[in-house]
């Protein structure tokens, strides 16, 4: 059974970094990607970036240079750091793992609302 | 980016209804397209991945298919465990995009 979890500070001012890291459990670890991905009312389903189990990542050019996601192989978790917040950045942000075989994501952390307010 | 764009934006149907939510990418994305569920406050949940393959457990009303760069979920036999808002999102290229999503209402 796949469980995946993640943590992370919630509330945050602007200017501030946002650190969030996810554990994916119980699937065979080079068989997927960890994507993370937020969720706003003003802009839908937004994905941020991924990251494979050897550490190759690709991300969303709107983040510019401020998105960074890490791993940890020994643990099976995955970070997220977003620089610079803004207003902007409020958002519920999930991790969610993409199996290779199917291209798709199907197991999906409950999400961690983030305020960025001062 | 491949910009993702569903129609309606949402609906209200009966139950027992077919009710069909369209999803149109600005260039080919040849299959790699996936429907996803999302209830409120919960986690969106993969229906369909790769145009037309049922995910694990889905009930088997769901169906999706493809015609070029133009793709179709439908629900046969609407229910009531069936609404919510759905999304589509390619995976075809990164950045990886979603639809706007269609809210479905079950009257």
């Amino acid at each position: 059974q796949v469980l995946v979890q993640q943590w992370g500070a919630g509330l945050l001012k602007p200017s501030q970094t946002l650190s969030l890291t996810c554990s994916i459990s119980g699937g065979s670890f080079g068989s997927y990607y960890c994507s993370w991905i937020r969720q706003s009312p003003g802009k839908g389903l937004e994905w941020i970036g991924e990251i494979s189990h050897s550490g190759s990542t690709n991300y969303n050019p709107s983040l510019g240079s401020r998105v960074s996601i890490s791993v940890d192989m020994s643990k099976s978790q995955f970070s997220l750091t977003l620089t610079s917040l803004t207003a902007a950045d409020t958002a519920v942000y999930y991790c969610a793992r993409e199996l290779l075989a199917d291209n798709a994501f199907d197991y999906w952390s409950p999400g961690t609302p983030v305020i960025v307010s001062s | 980016d491949i910009q993702m764009t569903q129609s309606p934006s949402s609906l209200s149907a009966s139950v027992g209804d077919r009710v069909t939510i369209t999803c149109r990418a600005s260039e080919s994305v040849r299959v790699y397209l996936n429907w996803y569920l999302q209830k409120p406050g919960q986690a969106p949940k993969v229906l369909i991945f790769s145009t037309s393959n049922l995910q694990s457990g889905v009930p088997r009303r769901f169906s999706a298919s493809r015609s070029g760069t133009v793709f179709t979920l439908t629900i046969s036999g609407l229910q009531p465990e069936d609404s919510g808002t759905y999304y589509c999102q390619q995976s075809y290229s990164t950045p990886k995009t979603f639809g706007q999503g269609t809210k479905v209402e079950v009257k």
